[in-house]
């Protein structure tokens, strides 16, 4: 079946500039994830939702970060005033529920490069 | 918060060999430890992951082990291959029933032909 999809999947902007990153989970996953991955460095969690509960935002690095998931399944990641240390490839996952044993299956990623 | 240790960095290893990839963590409570496998240009895949009422777990060639009284755990791959050239990544759970990853910074594994 088909997987977890992002789009775009390179983005280059200018800084200054608001950019939406978008997701595609596994239909039917309920749980939606959003990793930033720097060159050389592991994947930092940003935010992640779980059906209909509040997201948890504690991984967002400043108040310029947001996501949305509408209707429990596409989700937006919006980086307003992007500055050149948001360069980056923006990975999205997903998994069936909640829990920590619940494989996570990632998306290609999007790699933003901010000018 | 977790916080995840990973060593080392990068590894070479003869085919054939074995490599070995370590991982610490802070936090007591977490409780699920997945292993994350993500070649060149690709997505990170699950290769394998272990419990914390588990002390080791193997598939094929992978095996984890976990020592919780130290808090860490470890990746073994056997008679590796060139195929298995690729960046690791270990990763922990903050608490029971959160499912947001705190993962290491990655151990980019070369296996030389």
């Amino acid at each position: 079946g088909a997987g977890v999809s992002q789009s775009p999947s390179n983005k280059v902007t200018e800084k200054g500039k608001d950019v939406e990153l978008r997701c595609d989970p596994i239909s039917g996953h309920t749980a939606l994830y959003w990793y930033r991955q720097s060159l050389g460095q592991g994947l930092e969690f940003l935010i992640y939702f779980q059906g209909n509960s509040a997201p948890d935002k504690s991984g967002l690095p400043s108040d310029r970060f947001s996501a949305e998931r509408t209707g429990g399944s596409v989700s937006t990641l919006t980086i307003q005033r992007t500055q050149q240390e948001d360069s980056a490839v923006y990975l999205c996952a997903s998994s069936l529920v909640a829990g920590g044993y619940n494989e996570q299956f990632f998306g290609p990623g999007t790699r933003l490069t901010v000018l | 918060g977790e916080n995840v240790e990973q060593h080392p960095s990068t590894l070479s290893v003869q085919e054939g060999d074995s490599a070995v990839i370590k991982c610490t963590y802070s936090d007591s409570a977490s409780n699920y430890f997945p292993w994350y496998k993500q070649e060149l240009g690709k997505r990170p895949q699950l290769i394998i992951d272990i419990r914390s009422n588990v002390g080791e777990k193997k598939d094929q060639r992978i095996a984890v082990t976990l020592n919780k009284t130290a808090k860490h755990f470890s990746l073994h791959i056997t008679e590796t291959q060139p195929e298995d050239s690729a960046v690791y990544f270990c990763a922990a759970t903050s608490r029971v029933g959160a499912n947001n990853l705190f993962f290491g910074t990655g151990t980019r594994l070369t296996v030389i032909p």
